[in-house]
């Protein structure tokens, strides 16, 4: 199975960026990298995901690096909604998520 | 609102007896799948359905099944309920068959507390 790493936990102030590491070193060719983050009492919430591309939408970005091996999320404006625990996930061949421990971010008014 | 809805939103019940948790997915959704979250396990990928058929087993005990309907609601049954099953259960729905290029939408979840 494919597997994540990423720190426990990071704090950020608020209205600056945040970049959320993500560490993938046994990704193969055909995993996507998606990032969900679920907020307290709630489900999990889709962020971003890609494959070999840095993506943009919305709510973040996703930059990925040239071997796939790792990955950082960026929240380009951390609001106090933003924090929660978010989630790096890799697919693998048998459709599965696995999602890890996450990360939990803390944002300081 | 991610268009996913779960009922009960809580259920208590008592060990060995046998409880069934529903899912409705997004309205074009064909997909559904099962997670369980609990305190020391994490977030953990129980099943998937796919327009009627399973596409997808993870870490779902022999206690555990699931189906998808025709109208593509699915039930998951949890059975000889013990301690260790209280979690939250959530379901999530997308349109495709596989996970990897597909955003999945969560549900609200389902509170199990085994007493």
């Amino acid at each position: 199975d494919a597997k994540t790493t990423q720190p426990n936990s990071m704090e950020s102030n608020e209205e600056e960026p945040v970049h959320l590491p993500c560490n993938h070193s046994t990704i193969s060719g055909t995993d996507y990298i998606h990032w969900y983050r679920q907020l307290p009492s709630q489900g999990p919430e889709y962020v971003i995901h890609g494959l070999t591309s840095n993506v943009n939408n919305r709510m973040a970005s996703l930059a990925i690096a040239e071997d796939r091996k790792s990955s950082t999320l960026i929240l380009h404006r951390a609001t106090l909604r933003d924090a929660a625990v978010y989630y790096c996930i890799l697919t693998n061949t048998g459709n599965q998520f696995y999602f890890g421990t996450g990360t939990s971010l803390t944002v300081i008014p | 609102d991610s268009g996913v809805t779960q009922t009960p939103k809580h259920l208590i019940t008592a060990t060995g007896q046998r409880v069934t948790l529903r899912c409705s997915p997004r309205s074009g959704d064909l997909s559904v799948y099962w997670y369980q979250q609990s305190l020391d396990q994490g977030l953990q990928f129980l099943i998937q359905y796919y327009n009627g058929e399973e596409r997808a087993k993870g870490n779902i005990l022999e206690r555990f099944s699931a189906q998808q309907f025709p109208d593509l609601h699915s039930e998951l049954n949890l059975s000889s309920l013990e301690l260790g099953d209280s979690a939250l259960y959530f379901c999530a729905s997308s349109v495709q068959g596989r996970a990897g290029g597909a955003e999945q939408f969560f549900g609200p979840g389902t509170r199990l507390t085994v007493l």
